[in-house]
């Protein structure tokens, strides 16, 4: 089945700092979403992205669809403490059946 | 408010004693899906409904049966648990309608015995 590479896996940095991770794929979605995970909860949605080169902000997160339609990008600028937790990327090809596939996620730890 | 909710949050059972977890959304949304979640594994497909009364499997689907008899109401079962069956569970929701974004619950950690 269809695998998505989600790099690094984990990444620890002092607050104030820039965080960039990305994820990709051997074959082509058309929508890719980007989700955090906090402890105990479930993943909440932060970015959603449908166009091929589309770049979309929110807040502090800026996420991009590659122009190869096989990767995406998630930078987070400026971090803070609340930004802990595990970031995913969820790809989905355009298929009748609404089937996202994830990455396993990046773990980010900031220290205040 | 707009969500997803799921209970119990935590169980602890036994092998074999049937469990039924339920999701419920106040979104109007016709796509449901249920995730296990387990590290090193990732989110993994259990089941999903595009629809009322349609309902297929997703990647791991062996273990575990569903019902949509509600657009709301999304329930997950477990017939005869096992152990490998403990996990951490997510049920989601979108709109459908070629919108993909799925909105997930606050998840129901499960410990089989």
């Amino acid at each position: 089945g269809q695998q998505l590479n989600q790099s690094p896996q984990s990444m620890f940095i002092q607050e104030g700092e820039d965080v960039s991770m990305n994820c990709t794929s051997s074959s082509i979605f058309n929508t890719w979403l980007w989700y955090k995970q906090d402890p105990g909860e479930g993943p909440v949605l932060l970015i959603a992205l449908y166009k091929a080169g589309e770049l979309t902000s929110n807040g502090r997160l800026t996420a991009q669809f590659g122009t190869t339609r096989k990767d995406s990008f998630l930078n987070i600028s400026a971090s803070i403490p609340s930004d802990v937790g595990i970031y995913f990327c969820a790809g989905q090809d355009g298929g009748s059946n609404y089937k996202l596939t994830f990455g396993k996620g990046t773990l980010l730890t900031v220290n205040p | 408010e707009a969500q997803v909710t799921q209970n119990p949050r935590y169980l602890i059972t036994v092998t074999g004693k049937k469990l039924t977890v339920t999701c419920s959304q106040n979104m109007n949304h016709e796509y449901m899906s249920w995730y296990r979640q387990d590290p090193g594994l990732g989110l993994r497909q259990i089941y999903y409904s595009m629809n009322v009364e349609v309902t297929d499997k997703g990647d791991v689907p062996e273990g575990y049966k569903v019902s949509r008899k509600e657009k709301r109401n999304f329930p997950l079962i477990l017939e005869s648990p096992s152990p490998n069956q403990t996990s951490l569970y997510f049920c989601a929701s979108s709109r459908g309608r070629w919108s993909y974004e799925q909105y997930f619950g606050p998840g129901t950690r499960l410990t089989v015995t």
